[in-house]
């Protein structure tokens, strides 16, 4: 179990500029998120996947963001055209099917996002 | 829509000593899924402990346990013997179970708890 792991750790980047994140699950977990996270917030849910359907996207991603998972591994989060409120720690998490019980959640150190 | 509270923004307690941390939800199911992550200064956000909504006992994690009031709609988390650690920020989360819409959770605020030494 090598944990979930993004990359990149930290990107800054211009307004108007395209950016991609990488999101690795650990390997035997089937379902995987997105979520977002502002400065004292909690994690706002974006997007998950079962496999490599994605199943639910949240009305907060907008059609400037993408995320694919291919082959069910790992998982790309692009947003095109950022904008200065898009500035935000995008935390991805992976979980296996638990049978009757709760699935928890595995986090991610995160991405932090900074537009200039 | 489900919503979760979180009604403390900061607390504080002193090394040894037992503090509570607040959470209610908004729900129209019956079967459910609760759980507390706490997330540190380093930002990796952990599972502390989850709560079956049909259990009727309170779940317990050698120091962490929860009192679940399923009427009241309520989850608190009760952190004893508290320790220098335990600092972090800890968000309150609900989770649908499968058959009732899919795997999305969603997350209070948080509650931000310093442990004094």
């Amino acid at each position: 179990d090598t944990g979930v792991s993004q990359d990149p750790r930290h990107k800054i980047t211009k307004r108007g500029q395209n950016v991609t994140f990488r999101c690795d699950p650990i390997s035997e977990h089937n379902r995987l998120y997105w979520y977002r996270q502002t400065l004292g917030q909690g994690p706002e849910f974006l997007t998950y996947f079962q496999n490599e359907a994605q199943l639910e996207k949240s009305r907060l991603l907008s059609d400037r963001f993408s995320a694919e998972r291919p082959k069910g591994s790992f998982s790309t989060l692009e947003i095109q055209r950022t904008e200065q409120g898009d500035s935000a720690m995008y935390l991805c998490a992976s979980s296996r099917n638990e049978g009757t019980q709760s699935e928890k959640l595995f986090f991610g150190s995160g991405t932090q996002l900074s537009v200039l | 829509a489900q919503t979760v509270t979180q009604s403390q923004p900061e607390m504080s307690v002193q090394e040894a000593e037992t503090v509570t941390l607040s959470c209610t939800y908004d729900t129209s199911e019956s079967n459910y899924y609760l759980f507390w992550y706490k997330q540190p200064p380093s930002r990796q956000m952990i599972l502390v402990i989850r709560q079956e909504a049909y259990k009727q006992q309170n779940a317990t994690e050698n120091r962490f346990s929860v009192n679940f009031q399923k009427a009241a709609k309520s989850f608190s988390l009760k952190i004893s013997d508290s320790q220098l650690g335990d600092t972090a920020m800890y968000f309150c989360a609900f989770m649908n179970p499968p058959q009732g819409g899919g795997f999305k959770t969603i997350f209070g605020a948080g509650t931000r708890l310093f442990v004094k030494a």
